[in-house]
């Protein structure tokens, strides 16, 4: 199985800033790597697919990279809405699909 | 508007049974799998499995194989997920979702969710 795991498990950060979350896969991936925001007691949200596509509807504030084993999302300035808790998911081994352990984003 | 509406909200008893159902509408089902992803209270998500509601190919996570069973009715737009003897580690909250792809054979991501069915077992 590929494992997923995110860095940091928990981020405390302030309205403005800027933030990035690492993913890593235990192999190789390629770029099937997808983003979601969770918010308490809702479904999760997709935010970017392919590694670095923003889905439709997502503020341009988020963005991804990476390819491989090693993945980031950024949020480049924190709105009060983005504290979530923010997972990746690997789709390479389809129909094997994992998530990593999920980043929990709070307010500083 | 495409959505999934899950079934509502469960409490059993340890060796009961149990499905429930994810109806999808605004889309035609036939041409989506659907994924079903755990959430134990408190913790991350798991992938359980995934069916093509077209000729119902069932994929399921080695952790669910023999666990659960997925199906779909094709007819009337809906997946379920069964146990056939419920455990109290079962509790949890269970969403379907719609799997996207793109020019590729695997998928990109799951762009649409249900709302989740919270099961609650306990004796």
């Amino acid at each position: 199985d590929i494992q997923l795991t995110q860095s940091p498990s928990f981020l405390s950060a302030s309205v403005g800033d800027r933030v990035t979350i690492t993913c890593r896969a235990s192999q190789g991936i390629t770029s099937y790597l997808a983003w979601y925001q969770q918010k308490p007691g809702k479904a999760p949200k997709l935010l970017i697919y392919a590694a670095s596509t923003l889905h439709s509807g997502v503020p341009t504030r988020f963005s991804g990279s990476g390819s491989g084993t090693e993945f980031t999302l950024t949020i480049s300035s924190l709105q009060p809405e983005d504290f979530a808790t923010y997972y990746c998911q690997q789709l390479n081994s389809y129909p094997l699909i994992t998530f990593g352990q999920g980043t929990r984003l709070e307010i500083k | 508007e495409v959505q999934l509406v899950q079934s509502g909200a469960e409490v059993k008893k340890p060796g009961e049974s149990l499905k429930m159902s994810c109806k999808g509408s605004g889309y035609d089902f036939t041409n989506y799998w659907i994924g079903w992803v755990r959430q134990r209270p408190g913790t991350g998500l798991e992938s359980m499995g995934i069916i093509q509601p077209g000729d119902s190919d069932t994929r399921y996570s080695p952790s669910f194989q023999g666990q659960v069973t997925i199906s779909a009715d094709k007819s009337i737009s809906t997946a379920y997920l069964q146990w056939s003897s419920l455990k109290a580690s079962d509790s949890a909250v269970y969403y379907c979702a719609r799997l996207v792809f793109g020019l590729g054979s695997r998928p990109h991501g799951m762009d649409v969710w249900g709302r989740g069915t919270t099961v609650t077992v306990s004796s």
